[in-house]
């Protein structure tokens, strides 16, 4: 078993629905958690970065994380085609800890 | 001003052939990586150095070499190059936080 588990999808919505990506992992000994989104034929960039459990509001775009579930989440809302881009979730234990990564989940929105 | 640069950006050789991949920072950071990332856009670490120490090497075949001449660069010689190394090659950084920044990656195609 994976240490991070992600749905690679392909997840497809309509413009305007609100978009739910999500990550389960197994190492309760994880405390910062972090979305990444990668365009295509670009390097990943930080999107949300949430540290323990609770939630995290960026404009449109909420991060959630669950740690008695061992369970991540990503929220779009008004999702737009610009939005469209592979999600990787990653988590660590610490700063002197190697970042584990998800598979990426790769997301299209429809006009 | 890119924080995290790459060359060459595409790298199309046969099997066989030695080729260097180049990596550079100018966000003061110490720590920096190397990742691989395959078709199915699963990214995996290969190396990682802090101040031009290598901190971790993961199962990567020894044909794969870094070299860090100071804390701003990061470089990655393969020899021998085979066609499972056909991958995107991205370089990352980071200033001992849990953040990564990345670089536009590296195609490497092996024919």
């Amino acid at each position: 078993q994976k240490e991070v588990e992600q749905d690679p999808g392909p997840l497809s919505v309509p413009e305007g629905a609100i978009v739910s990506l999500n990550c389960t992992y197994s190492n309760s000994a994880f405390q910062y958690f972090m979305w990444y989104r990668q365009y295509s034929r670009k390097g990943p960039e930080l999107l949300m970065y949430t540290y323990s459990s609770g939630n995290k509001e960026d404009g449109r775009f909420t991060a959630q994380v669950d740690k008695s579930s061992k369970y991540i989440s990503l929220f779009i809302r008004d999702s737009q085609p610009s939005d469209s881009a592979t999600y990787l979730c990653a988590m660590s234990a610490g700063s002197n800890y190697q970042l584990i990564w998800g598979a990426g989940t790769k997301l299209i929105i429809k006009p | 001003d890119t924080a995290v640069s790459q060359t060459p950006k595409y790298l199309v050789t046969q099997m066989g052939n030695d080729k260097s991949i180049k990596c550079e920072q100018n966000l003061g950071h110490d720590t920096m990586y190397w990742y691989k990332q395959d078709s199915k856009k699963f990214l995996k670490i290969m190396f990682s150095y802090n101040n031009k120490e290598l901190i971790i090497n993961e199962t990567v075949p020894n044909r794969f070499s870094p070299k860090s001449p100071d804390k701003a660069h990061l470089n990655l010689h393969i020899n021998s190059l085979e066609l499972g190394d056909s991958a995107v090659y991205f370089c990352a950084s980071d200033g001992g936080g849990e953040t990564q920044y990345f670089g536009p990656g590296t195609r490497l195609l092996v024919l």
